[in-house]
């Protein structure tokens, strides 16, 4: 069962275009993690968002957290080719950090 | 600063071989993790501790087993390795609580055939 749904589960884009990805669950979440994924490396962490409504920004990503803290998003504007990797969202159950199945996003030039 | 360091990077494995995929860290992480990566799958937890002597399962378990004898690492045994095992594997840190960054390896790429 997965805790975390992500949408949609490939993207592929032309360089320039704006994009948004997506993390849902049926329960509320007191935060979530957006992680960023590279062929042959590890995840590594992008943002937190915590708060209700919030909204961060990291360059060309904006993340947002839904006022019911059940949902996330990430859209990025003017995609380049080095944001191809896979998206990730993930959640704390406990101790344990969960993951969704990720969105695979590809740019081209 | 090294952070998480997984060996080997790459391994086949015979059906029924067993092994032994090694995770340090040098953070003073209380917590670690072991997740198994296949496509269009994510990432999904094998086992972790909350610290040294202390591990619990996660969502997927079976075919392997985990110790924590010490803080810095947390190595993952498959006892006897079958085809369904053929993934990625990452091992992960972070500090306990709240919404602390974990930190990945480069992960293990193993075949078992």
């Amino acid at each position: 069962t997965q805790l975390l749904e992500q949408s949609p589960q490939f993207l592929s884009i032309q360089e320039g275009e704006n994009l948004t990805v997506y993390c849902n669950s049926s329960s509320v979440f007191s935060s979530l993690q957006w992680y960023r994924q590279e062929p042959g490396e590890g995840p590594v962490l992008l943002v937190t968002v915590v708060t209700g409504g919030e909204v961060k920004k990291l360059k060309r990503l904006t993340f947002q957290f839904g006022d019911a803290r059940k949902d996330s998003s990430l859209h990025i504007t003017a995609a380049q080719p080095g944001d191809t990797g896979l998206y990730l969202c993930a959640r704390k159950y406990g101790n344990k950090l969960v993951f969704g199945a990720g969105t695979i996003l590809r740019v081209k030039s | 600063n090294a952070g998480v360091t997984q060996t080997p990077k790459f391994q086949v494995l015979k059906t029924g071989q067993s092994m032994t995929l090694q995770c340090a860290q040098d953070m003073n992480h209380e917590y670690m993790s072991w997740y198994r990566q296949d496509p269009g799958m994510g990432l999904r937890l094998i086992h972790y501790s909350v610290g040294a002597g202390i591990t619990d399962q996660g969502e997927v378990p079976n075919g392997y087993n985990v110790s924590r004898s010490t803080t810095e690492d947390f190595p993952l045994r498959l006892l006897s390795a079958a085809p369904s095992q053929t993934s990625v594997y990452f091992c992960a840190s972070s500090y306990l609580g709240g919404d602390t960054e974990a930190f990945f390896g480069q992960g293990t790429r193993l075949t078992v055939v």
